[in-house]
């Protein structure tokens, strides 16, 4: 199985454009997250979706949106990327209980 | 509202000596624990989770975990650590009903395993 895939694996940005970031499970978990890494700060929720057709706001969710139109994929956008945005992006996925599920993240750069 | 702290941000210690990592949580409902194990340039991968039960859980790579309630602690220990066990640990909570699915992170604990 290929777990929790995450595209693309790195991307440059410049302020103010835009783009997607795909996640893609095939464990038919309920629960969908995406979380930024920064060093030091550990990982903090962005936004998370416990159902197809749902989402809901996490801890940072200010300049992301959220799509999970199928269970099995999460979609985060920028609309207008900042250099404060620079981070890694890390999808997972779960059922209620027992852990999350993680991809191996998406290094972004905004310039 | 729910955190977690973990206790040192490195922790530096030679190859088959003994090595406890150490996290501290709040809650004010039932929780859920787990921690993470993260190698550079990879995602997190589960080592161990408690649940409910036995207080001490084992995990993989020779990992255990002891939740003591009374003092909010789920502290992470094994016996004899290899160079490979150089990584970042993470510890997180989730709520069983209130929370529930929604994990909280520690910043994180850097391992440094060396010969």
């Amino acid at each position: 199985n290929a777990g929790v895939t995450q595209t693309p694996k790195f991307r440059v940005l410049k302020t103010g454009q835009s783009m997607t970031l795909l996640c893609a499970q095939d464990m038919n978990h309920e629960y969908m997250y995406w979380y930024r890494q920064d060093p030091g700060m550990g990982l903090r929720l962005i936004h998370y979706s416990v159902g197809e057709g749902t989402t809901a706001k996490g801890e940072v969710p200010d300049g992301y949106n959220v799509s999970r139109l199928k269970k099995q994929n999460f979609l985060l956008g920028l609309e207008s990327a900042a250099p404060s945005q620079t981070s890694v992006y890390f999808c997972a996925s779960s059922q209620r209980t027992g852990g999350l599920h993680f991809g191996n993240g998406t290094r972004l750069t905004v310039t | 509202a729910q955190s977690v702290t973990q206790l040192d941000s490195q922790v530096p210690v030679f190859e088959e000596a003994p090595v406890e990592l150490r996290c501290n949580y709040s809650s004010s409902v039932s929780v859920y624990l787990f921690w993470y194990v993260q190698y550079p340039n990879q995602g997190l991968q589960l080592l161990l989770k408690y649940l409910s039960g036995s207080t001490l859980v084992k995990g993989i790579n020779g990992f255990e975990a002891e939740f003591n309630k009374s003092q909010t602690s789920f502290h992470l220990r094994k016996p004899s650590v290899h160079i490979s066990d150089t990584a970042e640990y993470f510890c997180a909570v989730s709520g069983v009903i209130t929370n529930a699915g929604k994990s909280t992170f520690g910043d994180g604990t850097t391992l440094t395993v060396k010969p």
